[in-house]
Formats: structure tokens, sequence, C-alpha cells
């Protein structure tokens, strides 16, 4: 059972903005610690898009970004294009959970 | 190039035992924590636990504490999960990654399937 809530799925038209957001709890995000997002493509292995809350792998496109505030994170994805279509996980530590890296339970990205 | 690369497909019988590898190139493998990742099919990643190669330190997600045994060989550079005892519930997909402050590096994945 994920202690990080994402919304199962988003979608939207090619070029729109979308976001997704993943909320924790005080001893997870709220306790300061890092979000990462990593990204799922269908048959393949998750890849990591962002680490440290908000900075980019080399490779990965500015269309990605990331942010975090309070108990929450949020992943925008702006120019949405159709390779966009996948599979996002957020994920952090949580310090309740005899000290555990958690997921976040994963959002579906649905390109129009 | 970094990468991790991960043992094959496994198909297995309930009860039987099973040990899969990851074997790490390309960086110094004692320099960084290996994590090993669960997907059930259809489902969402669990994480599993840890090893830190250079001194063997592992650590387990509470979930699957007493339920598998990770391990390292770090003169081949590889981790490895084990079962003792498989389960139909442990049929998944296991993924290794290299873990810093985060998953910078996964494998391409194991398939363990457990049928009877």
């Amino acid at each position: 059972q994920s202690v990080l809530t994402q919304p199962p799925s988003v979608s939207g038209a090619p070029g729109q903005r979308v976001t997704i957001s993943c909320t924790g709890s005080s001893s997870n995000i709220g306790a300061g610690y890092d979000v990462h997002w990593y990204q799922q493509l269908p048959g393949t292995a998750p890849k990591l898009l962002i680490y440290g809350n908000s900075n980019r792998p080399s490779g990965v496109p500015d269309r990605f970004s990331g942010s975090k505030s309070g108990t929450s994170a949020s992943l925008a994805i702006t120019g949405l294009q159709a390779e966009d279509e996948a599979d996002y996980y957020c994920q952090s530590y949580d310090s309740s959970l005899s000290g555990s890296n958690v997921f976040g339970t994963g959002t579906k990205v649905t390109v129009l | 190039e970094v990468q991790l690369v991960q043992s094959g497909a496994e198909v297995k019988k309930p009860g039987e035992s099973l040990k899969i590898s990851c074997k790490g190139s390309g960086y110094s493998f004692t320099s960084y924590w290996i994590g090993w990742v669960r997907q059930m099919p259809g489902k969402g990643l669990e994480w599993m636990g840890i090893i830190y190669p250079g001194d063997s330190d592992t650590r387990y997600s509470p979930s699957f504490q007493g339920q598998v045994t990770i391990s390292a060989d770090k003169s081949i550079s590889t981790a490895y999960l084990q079962w003792s005892s498989l389960k139909a519930s442990d049929t998944a997909m296991y993924y290794c990654v290299r873990y810093g402050d985060y998953m910078d590096v996964w494998g391409k994945g194991t398939t363990v399937t457990v049928s009877s």
C-alpha cells in the first residue's frame, strides 16, 4: 500500500499542458525528503525523469518540470506529445516505514 | 556506458527456490547502492530493498523483510535477489536499479512466473 497518492489517469490533447500531483504526508514529502519522478513507456523499464524535486537528467526535454510544496509534489508536461503517453511515478523516502523508499500509486497519461 | 544487465526470464513452480542476478558495468560497482523494485502484472512499482556492494550493508522494505534475500558479489559486480520458497503471488517483473539519492539507472527487468 503506497503512502504517496497520485491520480490514476490524466489526459490532454497534443500541445496541451497536463499536471500530475503526488500527495504525501509529514513523514515523507512534508519531512523535507526529495521527490523524484520516473516515466515508464509501455512495455519498458522505468526511466528517471526528474530528480531532486525539479532537476532534469541530461536528455530529458525541458517540457518536463517538477515542483514540490508542503506535503505534495507535481510533475508538469507542457506541449504534450504522443510519445509522452506513459505511466508516471513519483518516489520519495518515508521515515515511518523503518526508513524506506516509497513510490506513488502511478498515473497513466493519455494523449488524446 | 553505465548499465545493469539482468538475468533472463524464469518460470518456476510454487515452493521452488530462485536467485536472479543484476550485473553492473561502466561504473564503480562498490560505490553505489543497488536496489530491487517489484512490479506485479498491471500494477505499480514497489520498493523491495537495497544493498551496498562495498560492504554488503542491506536494508529491506518492511513489506519484503523475511520474504526475499538481497546479496551481492563485488568481485563480479553482481547483485542478487533470492527466494527460498516461491509463491504464485511472487509472479512479477523485478527491476534492479542503481541508487544514489534516486534511481538513475534501471535494468531491463527479469520476469518471474510462478505457476503449478
